[in-house]
């Protein structure tokens, strides 16, 4: 079975540019969660969808938003990009009703 | 909110040597426990979980022990190889409906040939 995906792997914007990331769970998953990952703050949870529904959200600003689709699907925005938000964003998927969350290999992003 | 707290932030053992990480919870609610380990350029792998109801759990090398009433749990590895050489996270998360994984700040794992 394949894993979670996250495109694009890599990218780069400028400051007060916007950008969208995707994730594509576990075939079966409908859980889809969002971190972010940096040196100085570590792991830090963004949000959660289940069934196209916003079930969490951890504590970062509005210009952090997601979204997710019928097929489970997700995608995160980040408008306005500050130099602050350089860093590696992960996905991860779990079955309904199971606490066991896999991660994507992440998706780098530099802001210069 | 949650509070995890993971020692040591490095840790350099001997191969087949044992190496033991310890991480302690704040939030008395928390009853999900996983690990994670996360090599160079990739996401964090699970390798192991454990629930509140249960006090120890064991999968070939690697075992995770929990006491929650001094929040605590740990995670040993047993003769360790190089390919066990990685950052590895513990993590806490509550009941269904915030099952937000709140992490440890990471333990990088060193294995001496």
């Amino acid at each position: 079975k394949a894993g979670v995906t996250q495109t694009p792997r890599y990218l780069i914007k400028t400051r007060g540019q916007q950008v969208t990331l995707s994730c594509s769970p576990i075939s079966g998953h409908r859980s889809v969660s969002w971190y972010q990952q940096t040196p100085g703050q570590g792991l830090q949870f963004l949000f959660e969808y289940f069934s196209e529904t916003q079930r969490n959200k951890g504590n970062f600003p509005g210009r952090f938003s997601g979204r997710q689709f019928s097929n489970s699907r997700s995608e995160m925005n980040v408008s306005t990009l500050e130099l602050g938000d350089s860093a590696l964003y992960l996905c991860a998927s779990s079955l309904a009703g199971d606490r066991k969350q896999f991660f994507g290999p992440g998706t780098r992003l530099t802001v210069l | 909110g949650e509070n995890v707290e993971q020692h040591p932030s490095t840790l350099s053992v001997q191969e087949g040597d044992s190496a033991v990480i310890k991480c302690t919870y704040s939030d008395s609610a928390s009853n999900y426990f996983p690990w994670y380990k996360q090599e160079l350029g990739k996401g964090p792998q699970l390798i192991i979980d454990i629930r509140s109801n249960v006090g120890e759990k064991k999968d070939q090398r690697i075992a995770v022990t929990l006491n929650k009433t001094a929040k605590h749990f740990s995670l040993h590895i047993t003769e360790t190889q190089p390919e066990d050489s990685a950052v590895y996270f513990c993590a806490a998360s509550g009941n269904f409906g915030n099952e937000k994984l709140t992490f440890g700040t990471g333990t990088r794992l060193t294995i001496i040939p």
